[in-house]
């Protein structure tokens, strides 16, 4: 596709649930980006991919949060155990590897946990 | 750490005015970028600012970056309703390989212009 998707676009679920949050970047962007957006704190980098591999996972908020990346391609967001905190929504970015690292975003997951 | 600050976090302006948005940011960068999201969307890139002194300028929006100052302004010419929209400054940490880590955000400056 032209743009960043991610699925599901909304996402309900009780506390204690596990939730898997899906992301299909720009054809050909290496580097993939996790964010989390809400009214408390804002918009909030969690993880970055450069193909299969993330150097730095301690943008994560908890232990429950995992990611990963197969075939430089398609990431997941998996959270463990959710709690009502983690109701947020979570956006996708890619970006070419190039000088002006551009990102370009998705329209995000809206997730409630209840 | 990283910090970014914008000012004004809300601003209401009448269609015609001028009005500045301020970007300043804690360690050295010279990557910074603007956003524009409308309610309940995502984030639309607006600018990539890659060097001191850049200036770019897109219909009635003008964005500049001093990293000196490590300051970047967006200027915003003959508001019209049609800008109204909550515009973020992002910074970016380089890291060892030279590629862009991920971004710092401001907390967003919500623009109202009413007609």
């Amino acid at each position: 596709g032209a743009g960043v998707s991610q699925s599901p676009s909304n996402k309900v679920t009780e506390k204690g649930k596990d939730v898997e949050l899906r992301c299909d970047p720009i054809s050909g962007h290496t580097a993939l980006y996790w964010y989390r957006q809400s009214l408390g704190q804002g918009l909030e980098f969690l993880i970055y991919f450069q193909g299969n591999s993330a150097p730095d996972k301690s943008g994560l908020p908890s232990d429950r949060f995992s990611a990963e990346r197969t075939g430089g391609s398609v990431s997941t967001l998996t959270i463990q155990r959710t709690q009502q905190e983690d109701s947020a929504v979570y956006l996708c970015a890619s970006s070419h590897t190039s000088m002006t690292g551009e990102q370009f975003f998705g329209p995000g997951t809206r997730l409630t946990v209840l | 750490e990283l910090k970014v600050e914008q000012n004004p976090l809300f601003l209401s302006m009448q269609e015609g005015k001028n009005y500045t948005i301020y970007c300043n940011y804690s360690t050295t960068s010279d990557r910074l970028y603007w956003y524009r999201q409308d309610p309940g969307k995502s984030l639309e890139s607006l600018f990539v600012l890659l060097s001191n002194g850049a200036v770019k300028q897109e219909g009635r929006l003008m964005a500049s970056l001093d990293t000196k100052a490590r300051l970047s302004t967006l200027h915003i010419t003959a508001a019209v309703h049609d800008l109204s929209a909550t515009y973020f400054c992002a910074v970016a940490s380089i890291n060892s390989g030279g590629g862009a880590d991920g971004l710092t955000f401001g907390k967003g400056t919500h623009l109202i212009i009413q007609p």
